[in-house]
């Protein structure tokens, strides 16, 4: 069974840069019919997609984070990465990775549980 | 950026109730939408792939329609654990994926 599991600071201080990691169990990040992806969802607010990864290692981002975020792979971990640079308050958010299979459909199967992450000096 | 729209924004209803929520892209999307169930704490859990397939282990109360545009989530009778916000995202303008502002489905 495929797990997905975020880790990574709680508390980011202003004009620093966030960075988290996602773990993946049960199954490689190397498989050709999944994107890794970073969601996040600010309290009481909706959905963001923030970037993914593709197995090939080749990456996409949201226009509007583009120019501040990094996604990565370390498969020899089974891990993914976000970094996101110059954060302030409006980075205060719950962040989500998550497994998107691309088949005749796209969506995202499988979430982590999410982990908080606030910006405040 | 293709737009998702949700209504209502919230929903009161009871136990057996059905319930329809409707989800209105910005642009012509197929049948690329997918919806998700978010209980409080939680993350998000799909639901509906494709407009109108059931995920895999998802009851069969839950249904989808719609394409083009224009798309709707139905439950059919309420249950007790189906309180929860249902949001819409489209799979089409890959991969720039855009979600609904979500429907909050309370007890009334």
């Amino acid at each position: 069974q495929v797990q997905l599991q975020e880790s990574g600071p709680g508390l980011v201080k202003p004009s620093q840069t966030l960075s988290l990691t996602c773990t993946v169990s049960g199954g490689s990040i190397r498989s050709g019919i999944y994107h890794w992806n970073w969601i996040r969802q600010p309290a009481g607010k909706g959905l963001e997609w923030i970037g993914c990864i593709y197995s090939s290692g080749s990456t996409n981002y949201n226009p509007s984070l583009k120019s501040r975020v990094t996604i990565s792979a370390d498969t020899s971990k089974n891990q993914f990465s976000l970094e996101l640079s110059s954060v302030t308050a409006a980075d205060t958010a719950v962040y989500y990775c998550a497994r998107e299979f691309q088949g005749a459909d796209w969506y995202f199967d499988l979430w982590g549980r999410g982990t908080l992450v606030t910006v405040s000096s | 950026d293709i737009q998702m729209t949700q209504s209502p924004s919230s929903l009161s209803a009871s136990v057996g109730d059905r319930v329809t929520i409707t989800c209105r892209a910005s642009q012509t999307i197929s049948s690329y939408l997918n919806w998700y169930q978010q209980k409080p704490g939680k993350a998000p859990k799909l639901l509906i792939y494709g407009a109108s397939h059931l995920q895999s282990g998802v009851p069969s109360r839950f249904s989808g329609s719609g394409s083009g545009t224009d798309f709707t989530l139905t439950i059919s009778s309420l249950q007790p654990e189906d309180f929860a916000t249902y949001y819409c995202q489209q799979g089409y303008s890959t991969p720039l994926y855009t979600f609904g502002q979500g429907t909050e489905l309370e007890i009334k």
